[in-house]
């Protein structure tokens, strides 16, 4: 059974700094193409970054590049977002999801987390 | 990297079918055979409903449908169920020069 869990979201000022790492298990990781979605309150879902299963690509919606990294360890199943220079709107639920398909422009998020709540506020 | 445009919502009683639509561009929905489907619950993740336009993934009932034609893409519903009240959302592939994804703006499902 494939599980996806979010850790590390909670509460930040403007222009601070926070990681969310999501553990994966239940299938070939180091194979998988890992993706961020994020969801702010009452809105809808916002692609926010990807990363190849080797980590030789990583991308990144407009809003976000140059502020978040992604990153994966496959030693340890597990992938994470580093969220630098946060600002207001930034907050929201990040999922983590799994990616799927042949190549990158027909993948799809099959299978995903339940999220970690990120909240950007002084 | 526009949202895609759905109705914000749609309605119908049980047994009836639905359809939703995303529409998008020449560089997104019209370009790719990327299109999916994704249902959310109140306070619950996305959950993936039908993946490259038409194809359902392993447990989704087969009343679920897609298709595209042009930049349009399309969910229809039928025999609607309670259960099928939620949140539905579409999602594309996007011409950029590195991979992205766009999703739509969401369409809440009512089961009258």
């Amino acid at each position: 059974e494939v599980q996806l869990l979010e850790s590390g979201g909670g509460l930040v000022q403007p222009g601070g700094s926070l990681r969310v790492s999501c553990a994966a298990s239940g299938f070939a990781f180091n194979t998988n193409a890992m993706s961020w979605v994020r969801q702010a309150p009452g809105k809808g879902l916002e692609w926010v970054s990807a990363i190849s299963g080797s980590s030789g690509g990583k991308y990144y919606a407009d809003s976000v590049t140059g502020r978040f990294t992604i990153s994966r360890d496959n030693s340890k199943n597990t992938f994470y977002l580093q969220m630098d220079s946060l600002r207001v709107d930034d907050t929201a639920v990040y999922y983590c999801a799994k990616l799927r398909g042949p190549d990158w422009n027909v993948l799809c998020f099959d299978y995903w987390g339940q999220g970690a709540l990120v909240t950007v506020s002084s | 990297q526009s949202a895609l445009t759905q109705p914000a919502s749609v309605s119908g009683s049980p047994g009836q079918s639905i359809t939703i639509s995303c529409t998008g561009t020449s560089s997104d929905v019209g370009a790719y055979n990327s299109v999916s489907w994704y249902q959310q619950h109140p306070g619950k993740a996305p959950k993936l409903m039908i993946y490259e336009v038409s194809n359902r993934p392993s447990g989704v009932p087969d009343r679920f449908s897609g298709s595209k034609s042009g930049n349009t893409a399309s969910l229809t519903i039928s025999g609607l169920q309670a259960e099928d009240e939620g949140d539905y959302y579409c999602s594309s592939y996007t011409r950029s020069s590195t991979p992205s994804y766009v999703f739509g703006t969401g369409t809440k499902v009512t089961v009258l």
